[in-house]
């Protein structure tokens, strides 16, 4: 099984800074990435999905990189909205997701 | 607009069965594959199982195999999820949620449900 690593687990920012998280594979799962945007007490939302296509209707601040073993996601801009948990995904076998990234207002 | 509405979660002892339920609307509910993902804070997200646009492809996590059943009916636009000889450790919130895809594949969730609490316990 492919075991996603995600880090930091915890990320303490302010608005108005450039953030990245980053997701390692324990093997290569080539561009096969997506990455979730979750609320307390909601549904994760796609951001973004084949590591750097952004969802339709997702704020251009929200971009995606990497392949192989190790992709990034970043957001340009912090604003208050994006303050939630964040987790990647692989789909090069079946499915497996990080433990999740918990972007906190600094 | 999708929306999934997941019901059925419910208190239960181990060894018991249960039965979840997912209602989409807002698209075409037969073009699909679907998908149960559940959450635990202890283990984050975990796939259970995926079906095809039709029904005829099932597919199962290793952890659920054997006593948990994905099925569709796309006549009542519904998916569910028969989930047999309960143990702790299936314990979670429970989503259905959308693919982009007909089949069962590589791909990503696009639409989720706000999930539905199971909790195995004696």
């Amino acid at each position: 099984d492919i075991q996603m690593t995600q880090s930091p687990s915890t990320l303490s920012a302010s608005v108005g800074d450039r953030v990245t998280i980053t997701c390692r594979a324990s093997q290569s799962i080539r561009s096969w990435v997506a990455w979730y945007q979750q609320k307390p007490g909601t549904a994760p939302k796609l951001l973004i999905y084949k590591a750097s296509s952004l969802e339709s209707g997702v704020p251009s601040r929200f971009s995606g990189s990497g392949s192989g073993t190790e992709f990034t996601l970043t957001i340009s801009s912090l604003q208050p909205d994006d303050f939630a948990t964040y987790y990647c995904q692989e789909y090069n076998s079946f499915y497996s997701f990080g433990q999740g990234t918990k972007l906190e207002i600094k | 607009e999708v929306q999934l509405v997941e019901s059925g979660g419910d208190l239960v002892q181990p060894g018991r069965s249960l039965r979840l339920s997912c209602v989409a609307s807002g698209f075409t509910f037969d073009d699909y594959a679907m998908h149960w993902v559940r959450q635990t804070p202890e283990k984050g997200l975990e796939w259970v199982s995926g079906i095809n646009w039709n029904g005829h492809s099932v597919y199962h996590a290793k952890s659920v195999k054997g006593r948990f059943t994905i099925s569709r009916d796309n006549a009542k636009n519904s998916l569910y999820l028969q989930m047999n000889s309960l143990r702790a450790e299936d314990t979670a919130l429970y989503f259905c949620a959308k693919s982009p895809l007909e089949m069962v594949g590589p791909t990503h969730f696009v639409s989720w449900g706000q999930g539905t609490q199971v909790t195995v316990s004696s």
